[in-house]
């Protein structure tokens, strides 16, 4: 069984499209994250989600929308796609709590032509 | 605020040579550190931590001290293999509502040639 599983693998659009990733854990983790991780491998947290709660917020822009509508998923949504939005997207998950541990899904491959 | 600057790469080695990636950190106050390891085609593993001062992580024979008056984290390993090549990512954490936040650098490729 996987523990984090993302959905779609790889996702090729064109400029102004809207799309989605989907991101699911079964580990039973409280807090869920969505990292951006662009071509020369520099990885950025983007969001953090607590039961559901949003906690973090790294100045991403208004397009990028997150959704949690249980605490076992995390959704990206993304409108008006641009060229910069080009990258890999990595959902994660952790138990929470001063040194916890990371699980990475397999990452979403984003291009957008 | 918090950053985390590593080698730059790619790093290419021999098989049984000795690795090291070298990784210092700026942050206030006493962050947790972590190597993280990506195979290719796969999301972050962890490799190993340190939480605190002078305190040793080790996993599959990969090593890294938390030196407080370097501000450093280096990873090495003794022998590697080429089943060791992979991107290697150093972090620090910092608790922000109770919450995990990971700050990486940039991550340094690692190649084992036989």
């Amino acid at each position: 069984d996987t523990a984090v599983s993302q959905t779609p693998k790889y996702l090729v659009t064109q400029m102004g499209n809207d799309k989605s990733i989907k991101c699911e854990q079964n580990l039973g983790h409280d807090t869920m994250y969505w990292y951006k991780q662009d071509s020369k491998k520099f990885l950025k947290i983007m969001f953090s989600y607590n039961n559901k709660e949003l906690i973090i917020n790294e100045t991403v822009p208004n397009r990028f929308s997150p959704k949690s509508p249980d605490k076992a998923h995390l959704n990206l949504h993304i409108n008006s796609l641009e060229l910069g939005d080009s990258a890999v997207y990595f959902c994660a998950s952790s138990p929470g709590g001063p040194v916890g541990k990371l699980f990475f899904g397999s990452g979403t491959q984003l291009s957008v032509l | 605020g918090d950053s985390v600057t590593q080698m730059e790469g790619p790093v290419t080695l021999s098989e049984e040579a000795f690795l090291t990636i070298n990784c210092t950190y700026t942050a206030t106050g006493y962050p947790s550190l972590f190597w993280y390891v990506q195979y290719p085609g796969e999301g972050l593993q962890l490799l190993l931590k340190a939480t605190k001062a002078d305190d040793k992580g080790s996993n599959k024979g990969f090593e890294a001290t938390y030196r407080k008056e370097t501000t450093s984290f280096h990873l090495e390993k003794g022998s590697v293999q080429v089943s060791d090549s992979a991107v290697y990512f150093c972090a620090l954490s910092r608790n922000n509502f109770g919450n995990e936040k990971l700050t990486f650098g940039t991550g340094t490729r690692l190649t084992i040639i036989p």
